[in-house]
């Protein structure tokens, strides 16, 4: 069974610093790629970013230069490092398997960031 | 950058069929997928690929792609259907992910 688990959001102020984490399951994890997605309160799906399975990495425009995303492929963990925080930053992020190509075929349950003062 | 664009809402009787769009230049050659979002939960795929299913997901959903719009329609419609459907596409110019912004589905 594929699982994706989420981990590392919370309250930041502007400007401030955050490390999302995804820990992946069920799945051969180095031979896909992996994606953030994220949801502001009372809005639409936003992607963020995407790394293929041997590192290739693209970014949203909103976030480039702020927002790295890399892989630890020995322990199957996704990471997010997120510099620079602003409010609009605000949302839930999603950690999802693939999109490269292919549909995002799992999701985790995500895991709030708060931007504020 | 590609845009997809839907509507922000659409209403549908129960046993009745519901059609939700998602226009975007050419899309009928681009790879669509679909998903369905309850409230608090985590978007789930339900059509991949234009017309495709994942294991699990019921014939009632069904997808198809023409020129500058695809469709996501779900057949004998009933209250749990009720949710936010997104479409999204992979970007080959740009090197994006793009999401339509989302068609809320309210069951009358």
């Amino acid at each position: 069974e594929v699982q994706l688990l989420e981990s590392g959001g919370g309250l930041v102020q502007p400007g401030g610093s955050l490390r999302l984490s995804c820990a992946a399951s069920g799945f051969t994890f180095s031979s896909y790629a992996m994606s953030w997605v994220r949801q502001a309160p009372g809005k639409g799906l936003e992607w963020v970013s995407i790394i293929t399975g041997n590192g290739r990495t693209y970014y949203a425009d909103s976030v480039k230069g702020r927002l790295t995303i890399s892989r630890d492929n020995s322990k199957n963990i996704l990471n997010l490092q997120m510099n620079s925080l602003r409010a609009e930053d605000t949302a839930i992020y999603y950690c999802a398997k693939d999109g490269y190509y292919h549909p995002f075929d799992y999701w985790g349950q995500g895991t709030l960031v708060t931007v504020s003062p | 950058s590609y845009v997809l664009t839907q509507p922000p809402s659409v209403s549908v009787a129960p046993g009745q069929t519901a059609s939700i769009t998602c226009g975007g230049n050419n899309i009928g050659s681009e790879s669509v997928h679909w998903y369905q979002q309850k409230p608090g939960q985590a978007p789930v795929l339900v059509v991949y690929d234009e017309s495709d299913r994942p294991s699990g997901i019921p014939e009632r959903f069904s997808g198809s792609s023409s020129g500058n719009t695809a469709t996501l329609t779900i057949s004998r419609v009933e209250a749990g259907h009720e949710a936010d459907y997104y479409c999204q596409v992979w970007d080959n110019s740009g090197d994006h992910v793009v999401f339509g912004g989302g068609t809320k589905l309210t069951v009358l």
